[in-house]
């Protein structure tokens, strides 16, 4: 009853340096999302994927990259880490149903020295 | 574009009295509603939804929300809470028409139960 999984949990990274957070969901949804959430400012979204081999900007997506690589999987790539970028990411999914609520991770802390 | 205000960043309550959490919506096109919970060091988890019908909606844990059409407005309500509701909650909108395939959340409400 895994649902939604994200690796890693915590990270520290120095800036300039690049990573890679990964999500896989285990519920066979079509959509996938990555959302950064700042102290304040809720919840707010970088990157969606509607459907495998499709991806599309959200509200925040500077300095960010996603891969859909396959149904189950949807990564977030910092390739040059800002000190503004950090925060706690996190992955969600839904079924391809609009009205269908979104099933989340449990988050990546991310800080960025 | 939708957008989503959460009138109050912090409520304090004490255990056993009731609790209102203001949501308030602005959207020109018909929008699906949600309230969703977080839990410290955890990921949202969804509490109640508003989809069509009738617009007093019941969740989990004994938390209903109703949604008001001419108020643009889906307050969280609770009768009486439990410590254990010490929480930050979320509201969300989407289109009905799925246009966009997004969810617009609220800055949320930090709700703290007094023992």
């Amino acid at each position: 009853n895994a649902g939604v999984t994200q690796t890693p949990k915590f990270q520290v990274l120095k800036t300039g340096q690049s990573m890679t957070l990964q999500c896989a969901q285990d519920m066979n949804h079509n959509s996938m999302y990555w959302y950064r959430q700042d102290p304040g400012m809720g919840l707010r979204l970088i990157y969606y994927s509607a459907s495998e081999g499709t991806t599309d900007k959200g509200e925040v997506p500077n300095g960010y990259n996603v891969s859909r690589l396959n149904k189950r999987e949807f990564s977030l790539r910092l390739e040059s880490a800002a000190p503004s970028q950090t925060s706690v990411y996190f992955c969600a999914s839904s079924a391809d149903r609009y009205n269908q609520p979104q099933h989340f991770g449990d988050g990546t802390r991310l800080s960025i020295l | 574009a939708q957008s989503v205000t959460q009138l109050d960043s912090q409520v304090p309550v004490f255990e056993e009295a009731p609790v209102e959490l203001r949501c308030n919506y602005s959207s020109s096109v018909s929008v699906y509603l949600f309230w969703y919970v977080q839990y410290p060091n955890q990921g949202l988890q969804l509490l109640l939804k508003y989809l069509s019908g009738s617009t007093l909606v019941k969740g989990i844990n004994g938390f209903e929300a109703e949604f008001n059409k001419s108020q643009t407005s889906f307050h969280l309500r609770k009768p009486s809470v439990h410590i254990s509701d010490t929480a930050e909650y979320f509201c969300a909108v989407t289109r009905t028409d799925g246009v966009g395939n997004q969810f617009y959340f609220g800055t949320g409400t930090s709700l703290t139960v007094i023992p």
